[in-house]
């Protein structure tokens, strides 16, 4: 098994630009995450599902949109990117309910120029 | 507001010394509570997490942890570190009263070890 996968792992972006980052997972997780990780601040959440078809706005959702259209897959979208987007990405896929074990992706590192 | 500190950013220990990084949570309710460990360039790895039962957890890599209601606390030990250990730590805490309470992380704890 893979676990959690995450695609690209590294992006630079120039303000005003748009891009998808996409998550897959093979553990038949019902439960996805994405977060932002910024220096001092931990994770944040951005936005969540809790199944195929579904989406949740999480602590900083603002600027970014979300999609699950297969369980498998979880994607995290930028319409028109911001300096202050600069952040490693994670995403992350848990079982049964929101508070079980999450699992990680290695990340994807984002600069907005 | 439901929170969770832990209150050293960074810490050194020598090789081989004894580790015990803090957590602290905010909640009325017992909580599910959680120890991850970053390595360098990597996602998050699960350590421990305890949800009931005996208050000492043991976890991978010779960690535990240990709950304590009356301090609001769940603090990580490792009695020997070796220099893969050198990571940042993430204690997460969910609250126990509802399956659909979220996870929330803490802001970190970088370890570094000292030859």
């Amino acid at each position: 098994n893979a676990g959690v996968t995450q695609t690209p792992k590294f992006r630079v972006l120039k303000t005003g630009q748009s891009m998808t980052l996409l998550c897959a997972q093979d553990m038949n997780h019902e439960y996805m995450y994405w977060y932002r990780q910024d220096p001092g601040m931990g994770l944040r959440l951005i936005h969540y599902s809790v199944g195929e078809g579904t989406t949740a706005k999480g602590e900083v959702p603002d600027g970014y949109n979300v999609s699950r259209l297969k369980k498998q897959n979880f994607l995290l979208g930028l319409e028109s990117a911001a300096p202050s987007q600069t952040s490693v990405y994670f995403c992350a896929s848990s079982d049964r309910v929101l508070r079980d074990t999450q699992y990680f992706g290695p990340g994807t590192r984002l600069t907005v120029l | 507001a439901q929170s969770v500190t832990q209150p050293d950013i960074h810490i050194t220990v020598s090789e081989g010394a004894s580790l015990e990084l803090r957590c602290n949570y905010s909640y009325g309710a017992t909580p599910y509570l959680f120890w991850y460990v970053q390595s360098p360039g990597q996602g998050l790895q699960l350590l421990l997490k305890y949800f009931s039962g005996d208050t000492l957890v043991q976890g991978i890599k010779g960690f535990e942890a240990e709950f304590k209601r009356s301090q609001s606390s769940f603090n990580l030990r490792k009695p020997s570190v070796h220099w893969s250990d050198a990571a940042e730590y993430f204690c997460a805490v969910a609250p126990g009263y509802s399956s659909a309470s979220k996870i929330i992380f803490g802001s970190g704890t970088r370890l570094s070890i000292r030859p």
